[in-house]
């Protein structure tokens, strides 16, 4: 079956440090979404990004299709970016259903 | 325009106890899914929707049922629940985009079956 893999699976920053968290995966997609899990467990949807790059103010994230991957960058982190991070895939040619990763666990400490 | 709205919050149920987790979204979306989640496991797909009468197993739909009966609801039941049933749960709706497109999740529900 589909196969997606992040790394790392935990990750300890101090604030204002730089960060890049990765997704690969096994099959060619066509879909793939970051989300963010906060530590009361709310997930927000942070990209849908199957292929190019992204930003949206400290995050970016680039996907490179042709080699399966995925980069979710997170610059001057602050506390308030701690939590989960997942990626979530659709293969092509598959339904709408969403593959997750087993996610990194990122905290930032003050 | 409230989302993707679950209930209950919490529950507690003893082992072969049923219930029906609920789900509502306000966005017009067509797919609808549930999933699970656990330590170290991501989330798992239970089931998902494509749009309103239809329904698809996913990763993990033993122990469960699902039911679509329009296009804002789609409901999980748990007809006997046991332990390994405990969990967190999400429901999540699909809005449509540039191929396939971004999913939204609701507050999730966590289950303890003693």
């Amino acid at each position: 079956g589909i196969q997606v893999e992040q790394s790392p699976p935990d990750l300890i920053l101090q604030e204002g440090a730089n960060s890049t968290l990765r997704c690969n995966f096994s099959d060619s997609v066509n879909n793939l979404q970051w989300f963010h899990q906060n530590p009361w467990g709310q997930l927000i949807n942070l990209f849908y990004i199957p292929s190019g790059t992204k930003q949206n103010g400290r995050l970016s994230a680039t996907t490179v299709a042709t080699e399966r991957y995925s980069l979710l960058y997170i610059s001057s982190s602050q506390t308030t970016d701690s939590g989960v991070y997942f990626c979530a895939i659709i293969t092509q040619g598959g339904s709408e259903k969403l593959v997750f990763g087993k996610g990194t666990k990122l905290t930032v400490n003050p | 325009n409230a989302g993707v709205t679950q209930t209950p919050k919490f529950q507690v149920l003893k082992t072969g106890q049923s219930m029906t987790l609920q789900c509502a979204q306000d966005m017009n979306h067509n797919s609808m899914y549930w999933y699970r989640q656990d330590p170290g496991m991501g989330l798992r797909l239970i089931y998902y929707s494509a749009s309103e009468g239809t329904t698809d197993k996913g990763e993990v739909p033993n122990g469960y049922n699902v039911s679509r009966l329009n296009k804002r609801e789609f409901s999980l039941r748990l007809e006997s629940a046991a332990p390994s049933q405990t969990s967190v749960y999400f429901c999540a709706s699909l809005r449509p985009g540039q191929g396939i497109g971004k999913l939204f999740f609701g507050s999730g529900t966590q289950l303890s079956v003693l």
